[in-house]
């Protein structure tokens, strides 16, 4: 079956400090790719998100590169602030005829200090 | 845009009562919607996933009596746990996603405590 797996936290982190969180899959086929965050007592925001390999999203300073040869898709940012703590998960979907369903990894909590 | 309405945000019920949550998409067509649980400090579980005007799909494990899923409006579903207990006590999510996407829009999830 299909699986994703992220380094496990808590990641702490000094401000400005460079972030890199470790996301690998297991699929069978082509999944697209997805980071969703979610703060303290809170639903899940999507982050960013790659459809297919050598994608890279980005947005608000973290980035993603779909990178098939590895099976993965590693979160980073160059320089993090304390408003980033937050738990950050990794997901994959493999489409409408899997159900657009999808498959999370357990979560990384980043706790980023002045 | 895309923006997913859940509520309540909190909810606390006294043990064998029935609790309703709400799940709207504000700005389009939730062609499905899913349903999570999610427990302290754990990922999300998907309890169910539901399309419009269709019964639910429940994953293994999760009792179609106890959680009560319906989506009668491409813009609203709705979970009922009924008779609840204290181990039903959890944050629960929903997500919606419109006809085409590949994309699941959360809503900020309903905390319940069962008394």
């Amino acid at each position: 079956g299909n699986s994703v797996t992220q380094m496990e936290g808590p990641v702490t982190l000094s401000e400005e400090a460079f972030l890199t969180i470790n996301c690998t899959y297991t699929a069978t086929g082509y999944p697209s790719l997805f980071w969703y965050v979610q703060y303290p007592g809170e639903g899940l925001q999507l982050l960013l998100k790659a459809t297919k390999a050598d994608d890279k999203g980005s947005n608000k300073g973290f980035e993603a590169t779909y990178r098939k040869e590895t099976t993965s898709f590693h979160l980073e940012k160059g320089s993090v602030q304390v408003s980033d703590s937050a738990v950050y998960f990794c997901a994959l979907n493999m489409g409408p005829n899997a159900g657009n369903m999808l498959t999370f990894g357990g979560g990384t909590r980043l706790m980023v200090k002045p | 845009g895309a923006v997913v309405s859940q509520h309540p945000s909190r909810v606390i019920c006294k043990s064998g009562t029935s609790v309703k949550i709400e799940c709207r998409s504000l700005d389009f067509q939730a062609t499905t919607m899913f349903w999570y649980r999610q427990f302290p400090k754990q990922s999300l579980m998907l309890m169910a996933t539901s399309n419009e005007g269709s019964k639910a799909t429940y994953e293994q494990g999760v009792e179609k009596d106890k959680f009560l899923i319906n989506h009668a409006s491409l813009t609203l579903s709705t979970l009922t746990v009924t008779s609840a207990h204290p181990e039903d006590s959890s944050f629960y999510i929903c997500s919606a996603s419109h006809l085409g996407s590949n994309i699941q829009y959360f809503g900020a999830g309903t905390r319940l405590s069962v008394l």
